[in-house]
């Protein structure tokens, strides 16, 4: 098991309404990274966040944002929800340092959109 | 779109028995890394191996890297039925991670 919690484990949504998803990274990582998994697939890269900035984003429209808070945690806000934005969201943590290639994932949040 | 691509998507072998699995990508690599996932749930990272690495063996794992045929292997030996789960490929490209489509593996007791 990583250090990486996320919250909640599983949410159901109505389309066109908003939702927040939870992450708190590993112990002495400082980046964090979204990920969305649609059955059947890979996990395609939302964002990433260091030090509380934006660090690279994915094809995802403006209406999937982030933040992430000075402990290094994060948040994944998405409005007006689609439902093809059912899927299970993964947040990964890493410590951006020379060499740190690998990422640490959480147990995932399961949105349903209905 | 996902760059990498695994294949099988899906096998089923007997336990004891080896697994192996492809994956293919498009593009120049810094790293090639495998995760490996159980029904759905979060990533668990299996092993790395840098462009200029030809192989690597991590316990039952061993990982083959060719970058000139830009593709890698996972071979899985002496299978259990605890390997049951999902495996995936996924290229390290500015600090992101770009995943395969993956291969469901299931191994019968």
């Amino acid at each position: 098991e990583t250090g990486v919690t996320q919250s909640p484990t599983h949410l159901i949504k109505t389309r066109g309404q908003q939702v927040t998803l939870r992450c708190s990274s590993q112990s002495g990582h400082n980046t964090v990274s979204w990920y969305q998994q649609a059955l059947g697939q890979g996990p395609q890269f939302i964002f990433q966040y260091y030090r509380e900035e934006e660090n690279g984003r994915g094809n995802f429209p403006p209406r999937f944002s982030g933040l992430q808070f000075p402990n290094y945690s994060s948040e994944l806000n998405v409005n007006a929800l689609e439902l093809d934005d059912s899927a299970l969201y993964l947040c990964a943590s890493s410590h951006q340092t020379s060499g740190a290639y690998e990422q640490y994932f959480g147990p995932g949040t399961r949105l349903t959109v209905t | 779109s996902q760059q990498g691509e695994e294949d099988p998507q899906a096998l089923s072998i007997q336990e004891g028995e080896n697994a192996t699995m492809n994956c293919s990508y498009k593009t120049s690599i810094n790293n090639l890394q495998w995760y490996r996932q159980n029904s759905g749930r979060g990533l668990v990272h299996l092993i790395l191996i840098r462009s200029n690495e030809r192989e690597k063996h991590s316990g039952r794992l061993r990982v083959t890297l060719d970058t000139s045929k830009k593709s890698s292997s996972l071979l899985i030996t002496a299978s259990r039925a605890a390997d049951t789960a999902s495996y995936f490929c996924a290229i390290y490209n500015t600090d992101k991670l770009i995943f395969g489509t993956g291969t469901r593996l299931q191994v019968f007791p």
